[in-house]
Parts: C-alpha cells; structure tokens; sequence
C-alpha cells in the first residue's frame, strides 16, 4: 500500500511569489486535505477537496487555492506569497463513507520558506 | 465552536517514568478524538483514537480514554522510552453528516524528550 506522498520537501520563495505544493494520495483513499503548522504550532486545516470540488476550508485568503485530480491526487497554490506563510504544508488523505471516523493518513510535508 | 487544548511542554522525562499529558476539548457535536505523533523530521501519525465516550484507545502502551463528562482525552503511558521522544498532538474530528470529513482541529502540539 502506497502512502501519502508530497512534493517538493522543501523550498525557497521570495515575497509576492507563487508556488505549487503536490501531493498524492493514499491508495484507495478519494478525499485529500491540506493543512498548514507553523513552526511550534499545530496543523491548521486550509481546506479539503473530494470529487475534484472543494468540500470545506478553513480561516485561509483566496490566494490559497487548490486543485483535485481524477486519480484523487492534489495541489494546493499559494499566490503573492507573504513572510507569515513560511511553514510546513502537509497533506492527508482518507476514504469518504460509511463508517469512516475521521482518521486521516499524512504525508511528511513541504516545508516552505519566504524570505 | 471546535477547539481542543492540550497541556503545554515541553516535557522532559526519564526512562520508564509516568507519562500523563493533557487534553480538553470543546466540540459542538459528537467528535472523534484523536492523538497524533510527530517524530522529527517525519509527518504525522495516528497514535491512537476514540469515536465513542468512555472508550478507551491504546496503541504502543499509551492510553487515552474518552471522557464526555470533564471533556478529556488525556495521554498516559506507564513507562516511556528514549524512542518515545516527539511531538504529541491531540486532535477532534467533528464526525456526523454534515461535517468536513477531512477536518480535524489540532491543539498546539507537546514535546516529549525522555533522556536514557
């Protein structure tokens, strides 16, 4: 069973850049989450994508955004990047349905850095 | 609202010591509650987890059982290890229709050190 992989692990941006973080899902998994720690903080949800729509998001601006693929893997853009967004960005994925009790499956993250 | 506070460290112990650390939450629901752990450098992992009140969940010999009545999910162990070492997370899903399935509220996350 393949985990939840994410791409780059880390990168360097400068303020009012764009970047795109990707992510791919566990198998058999259909929804993918997108969650940002701050550095001593805990993971804060960004949003969640299931069947290619966005599906709930969190306390995040516009310029975050995201896409879901057919085969349930994922981006999340962050455009006009600004210093406070420097922080891990970790991916989860699980399986919507019956039963499910929300257990989520995450990836090792990117870590981001504006300078 | 959601929100889930967790006992601050960090925490530093030694081999085979009592590990207790803290966890309240406040749900408008029915939650499931979660404990994640991070080891450095990794992401995070699901430790253990309860859907139901007064359930107990157990995994690697840390427990936390659900308790409705004090709104608690508090981690204990009986004797740690130098492998013990990260950062714990406690953790509620909102559960139920109507909720984002993928949304789980975090608190802010404790270090663990235990020294040999």
């Amino acid at each position: 069973e393949t985990g939840v992989t994410q791409s780059p692990t880390h990168l360097i941006k400068t303020r009012g850049q764009q970047v795109t973080l990707r992510c791919s899902s566990q198998s058999g998994h259909n929804t993918v989450s997108w969650y940002q720690q701050a550095l001593g903080q805990g993971p804060q949800f960004i949003f969640q994508y299931y069947r290619e729509e966005e599906n709930g998001r969190g306390n995040f601006p516009p310029r975050f955004s995201g896409l879901q693929f057919p085969n349930y893997s994922s981006e999340l853009n962050v455009n006009a990047l600004e210093l406070d967004d420097s922080a891990l960005y970790l991916c989860a994925s699980s399986r919507a349905g019956r039963g499910n009790t929300g257990e989520l499956f995450f990836g090792e993250g990117s870590r981001l850095t504006v300078l | 609202g959601n929100s889930v506070t967790q006992m601050e460290g960090p925490v530093t112990l030694s081999e085979e010591a009592f590990l207790t650390i803290n966890c309240t939450y406040t749900a408008t629901g029915y939650p499931s509650l979660f404990w994640y752990v991070q080891y450095p450098g990794e992401g995070l992992q699901l430790l253990l987890k309860a859907t139901k009140a007064d359930v107990k969940g157990s995994n690697k010999g840390f427990e936390a059982t659900y308790r409705k009545e004090t709104t608690s999910f508090h981690l204990e162990k009986g004797s740690v290890q130098v492998s013990d070492s990260a950062v714990y997370f406690c953790a509620l899903s909102e559960g139920g229709r109507g909720s984002t399935l993928g949304r789980l509220y975090f608190g802010r996350g404790t270090q663990l050190t235990v020294w040999p």
